[in-house]
């Protein structure tokens, strides 16, 4: 079945360290998105991805970084900079330029740091 | 700034009822609307997406309005269940400046159907 992973699920990390999200899809879609959603708020995008080796900010770009290497694959890293990494992380896929067509997302990684 | 708004925020209505959930935005200038169910601790699923040019899309037990003059989308849900609970949420997209399209999000409506 086709779908998005992510991984882990449930993530500890200690303050001031780097924690690496993964999410792989086998959609064979060309773009990505990171969001972050907390309570009482809608989600957030982080960063998206168009394409291979190419990638956007989103609205609160601060504290993470993201790569492309792969059209699978989309890791998001919460450096120790972002100030307030205790949140639900949802990836998403769609194809490019989706025009009407939905995104498909994946079940999440609630990272949580102490 | 898009605005998205769910009222309300929790919802409980006895089985077999239907019901209508809520969702207001504050630009009329959109290119869809979507509507997702978030399980606890999941992710987002698709229920349903109107373009802007429509005006309601059916799947199943579920219907979705859109009325964009006056910013309101509807979700009706026919002959609840209890596996209709659930949060729903739904989503605004426009066209940036970019080309590319930014979906704001509002923050739910948690159902409950009561057995």
């Amino acid at each position: 079945d086709g779908g998005i992973t992510q991984s882990p699920k449930y993530l500890f990390r200690k303050e001031g360290q780097n924690v690496t999200l993964s999410c792989e899809q086998n959609l064979n879609h060309d773009a990505m998105y990171w969001y972050r959603q907390d309570p009482g708020q809608g989600l957030r995008l982080i960063y998206y991805s168009q394409i291979v080796n190419d990638f956007q900010k989103g609205d609160i770009a601060e504290g993470y970084s993201v790569s492309r290497e792969k059209k699978e694959s989309f890791p998001l890293t919460v450096t120790s900079a972002q100030k307030n990494p205790t949140a639900f992380y949802l990836c998403a896929s769609s194809i490019r330029d989706r025009g009407n067509s939905p995104l498909h997302f994946g079940n999440g990684t609630r990272l949580t740091v102490t | 700034k898009q605005e998205v708004t769910q009222i309300p925020a929790a919802l409980s209505v006895p089985e077999g009822e239907n019901l209508v959930l809520n969702c207001s935005f504050t630009d009329s200038a959109i290119y869809n609307l979507q509507w997702f169910r978030q399980d606890p601790g999941k992710g987002l699923t698709s229920l349903l997406l109107i373009q802007s040019s429509q005006r309601e899309q059916t799947s199943g037990r579920l219907n979705a309005s859109l009325d964009k003059s006056s910013g309101r989308s509807t979700l009706y849900i026919a002959a609840s269940q209890p596996g209709d609970s659930a949060t729903y949420l739904c989503a605004v997209g426009i066209l940036s400046n970019f080309g590319n399209e930014k979906l704001t999000f509002g923050t739910g409506t948690r159902l409950t159907i009561i057995p």
